[in-house]
């Protein structure tokens, strides 16, 4: 039944390693993105894929690569964690003018 | 340079009470969008407004979008602890990928 699933729901990790986040969405939307919510709840955008095309990259470092397998899946690899990286990380699908989030993946990076 | 200011930030009431949250900005939006985000949740999306001027309203939310399309308003009737929650405006420039206000944590006591 969920239209937007993350796993995992919490990822706790040592700075310097690398880590994945899964993103499926089951509504058939071609559009997904990742998003980055810090710690004083400000929502950011990072990334947009359409039809499994990147279509927006918001400056992110390259230590983050999101790859698009399939219409369906988009998933966010980090290489060499950082501090900073910890955030709640969203995936989102949408409609036009509508969109679906994930339930989050809180990261930790101790 | 923050696109949507929301304001107040933090907003703590009593079942029962009035509010007003705002969104504000000096660009024109064709579009507003409010979020709510519960505690571990993602947001979920409650109104769209695309006239100016135009008021929507769902139950006790009374969604207002300003006459020149740079503002928008809600106002909660009587509020519930349910109605606890973090929330958010939401627009996207032309063009661009949706941005969000940095929310406004809503807290009802009863």
């Amino acid at each position: 039944d969920t239209a937007v699933s993350q796993t995992p729901k919490y990822l706790v990790t040592q700075m310097g390693n690398d880590k994945s986040i899964k993103c499926e969405q089951n509504l058939g939307h071609d559009t997904m993105y990742w998003y980055k919510q810090d710690s004083k709840k400000f929502l950011k955008i990072m990334f947009s894929y359409n039809n499994k095309e990147l279509i927006i990259n918001e400056t992110v470092p390259n230590r983050f690569s999101p790859k698009s397998p399939d219409k369906a899946h988009l998933n966010l690899h980090i290489n060499s964690l950082e501090l900073g990286d910890s955030a709640v990380y969203f995936c989102a699908s949408s409609l036009p003018g509508v969109q679906f989030f994930g339930p989050g993946t809180r990261l930790t990076v101790l | 340079t923050q696109l949507l200011k929301q304001s107040p930030q933090f907003l703590s009431i009593q079942e029962g009470e009035n509010l007003t949250v705002y969104c504000n900005s000096s660009s024109v939006f064709s579009s507003l969008q409010w979020y709510r985000q519960e505690p571990g949740e993602g947001p979920v999306l409650l109104v769209t407004v695309v006239t100016g001027g135009e008021v929507k309203k769902l139950k006790r939310l009374t969604f207002q979008f300003g006459d020149a399309r740079k503002d928008s308003s809600l106002h909660i009737t009587a509020a519930q602890p349910g109605d606890t929650g973090l929330y958010l405006c939401a627009g996207a420039p032309a063009g661009t990928a949706l941005i969000f206000g940095k929310g406004t944590t809503l807290s009802v006591s009863s």
